[in-house]
């Protein structure tokens, strides 16, 4: 069974604050994602990595940058935190390379709150 | 650019009906279609992936349609149950994107 694990289920920070969101998955996949979540707008892609050290831009990504030291964990980072980065923020993760003919499974998420 | 609607965005129903969720998407030449299920405040888990090349998947109580010249898919309910209350997302794939997510459907089983 596929597991995706999100660092914190909630969490509250302060404008200004370098915040970061760690996803760990154990299936071996090869590409990971981050996205948000927000009322009415739906899931939009931050960033995606293909394999170690890779990034990839996806449709929002001023504001974050990620890391992937290791194949397993895909972190995302607020480097200075402002209030209309308060959201939902969804981890996924898939089998393929291609990464666009397969299923991706998803962390729990995790509610940040910037006051 | 690829653009995902779903029709209606709330829905209740009361136990046993039958219930279709429509998602609709702009760019035919998808890879394949998804749906997916949310409860509040989890992520998303895999209902059905339908292939370009399929017409309908089918597991359990869900079927899902697929009709890319139209650029719509349907997702049947069969016998509601009151667990199956949550929002429902449909997302495609396209050639050289990731997935698109459409905005959800959030659907209430009344007992």
């Amino acid at each position: 069974d596929v597991k995706v694990t999100q660092s914190s289920r909630y969490l509250v920070k302060r404008t200004g604050e370098k915040v970061f969101l760690e996803c760990v998955q154990d299936m071996d996949h090869e590409n990971m994602f981050w996205y948000r979540q927000d009322p009415g707008l739906g899931l939009r892609l931050i960033y995606f990595s293909y394999d170690v050290k890779m990034k990839e831009k996806g449709d929002i990504p001023e504001g974050y940058s990620v890391s992937r030291e290791k194949k397993e964990r895909f972190s995302l980072i607020l480097e200075s935190a402002s209030t209309n980065q308060t959201s939902m923020y969804l981890c996924a993760s898939s089998p393929q390379t291609s990464g666009s003919t397969d299923t991706q499974y998803f962390g729990p998420g995790t509610r940040l709150t910037v006051l | 650019k690829q653009e995902v609607t779903q029709i209606p965005a709330a829905l209740s129903v009361p136990e046993g009906e039958n219930l279709v969720l429509n998602c609709s998407f702009t760019d035919s030449a998808i890879y394949n279609l998804q749906w997916f299920r949310q409860d509040p405040g989890k992520g998303l888990t895999s209902l059905l992936l339908i292939q370009s090349s399929q017409r309908e998947q089918t597991s359990g109580r869900l079927n899902a349609s697929l009709d890319k010249s139209s650029g719509r898919s349907t997702l049947y309910i069969a016998a509601s149950q009151p667990g199956d209350s949550a929002t429902y997302l449909c997302a495609v794939t396209t050639e050289g994107q990731n997935f698109v997510f459409g905005p959800g459907t959030r659907l209430s089983v009344l007992p």
